[in-house]
């Protein structure tokens, strides 16, 4: 069984509209991780939450917002999307935020914002 | 600029061969991943090594933490083995991690 479900697998969008990417994890993980994938740069480290608080940011963009309504979820809110949005969206977890955990990631959500 | 630089971008290898890739980062790294990557896009982590050398199965890592560099060694490779490897840093100690471009394998039979 997926110990990280990420739905939906594809999703194609027009410009303007918003969106919400599903995350959920059942590695009884504390920390949940969102990371980006396009095609011009290497994956891209977007948000981290510990225990349902966000504790980094290095997504330069408001348009995205993280959602944690409960503790294994962690789902992705974008807003006014573009084209330059395009691009697979990785959920990640790890035991806890400090330390040297291995970090697990879901299978990815491919966005086409057309 | 580009904290973490893999090479070689691309390698080719007849099944049975040994691949070296390796990892260079611009800054100290509190922690250090290999990942794979499945031509499919599917996402793995190999082994975490901040320092030393590790090894798991075919796979043999060996970070040496002043020079800033990591490299990943695996041994008589196999046609599964074909797709991208990623090395990432750790930074922060928070988790946040840098990825390189990767190291595109394909081993042919």
């Amino acid at each position: 069984d997926p110990k990280i479900i990420q739905k939906p697998k594809y999703l194609v969008a027009v410009t303007g509209s918003e969106k919400i990417l599903i995350c959920e994890q059942y590695l009884g993980h504390n920390a949940m991780y969102w990371y980006r994938q396009s095609a011009k740069k290497p994956l891209e480290f977007m948000f981290s939450y510990s225990y349902q608080k966000l504790m980094d940011n290095q997504t330069a963009s408001s348009r995205f917002q993280p959602q944690s309504s409960k503790k294994n979820h962690l789902d992705l809110q974008i807003t006014a999307l573009k084209p330059d949005d395009s691009a697979t969206y990785f959920c990640a977890s790890s035991q806890d935020l400090g330390g040297r955990d291995t970090q697990y990631f879901g299978p990815g959500t491919r966005l086409l914002v057309l | 600029g580009q904290q973490v630089q893999q090479s070689p971008s691309s390698l080719v290898l007849q099944e049975g061969e040994n691949a070296e890739l390796q990892c260079n980062f611009s800054s100290t790294a509190t922690q250090l991943q290999w990942f794979y990557q499945s031509p499919g896009g599917s996402l793995v982590s190999l082994l975490s090594n901040p320092s030393g050398t590790k090894h798991t199965g075919r796979l043999t890592s060996t970070t040496v933490t002043k020079e800033r560099r990591s490299s990943l060694h695996i041994s008589s490779s196999q046609t599964t083995d074909s797709g991208t490897y990623l090395c990432a840093i750790d930074l922060t100690g928070y988790q946040n991690f840098y990825f390189g471009k990767g190291t595109s394998l394909t081993v042919i039979p």
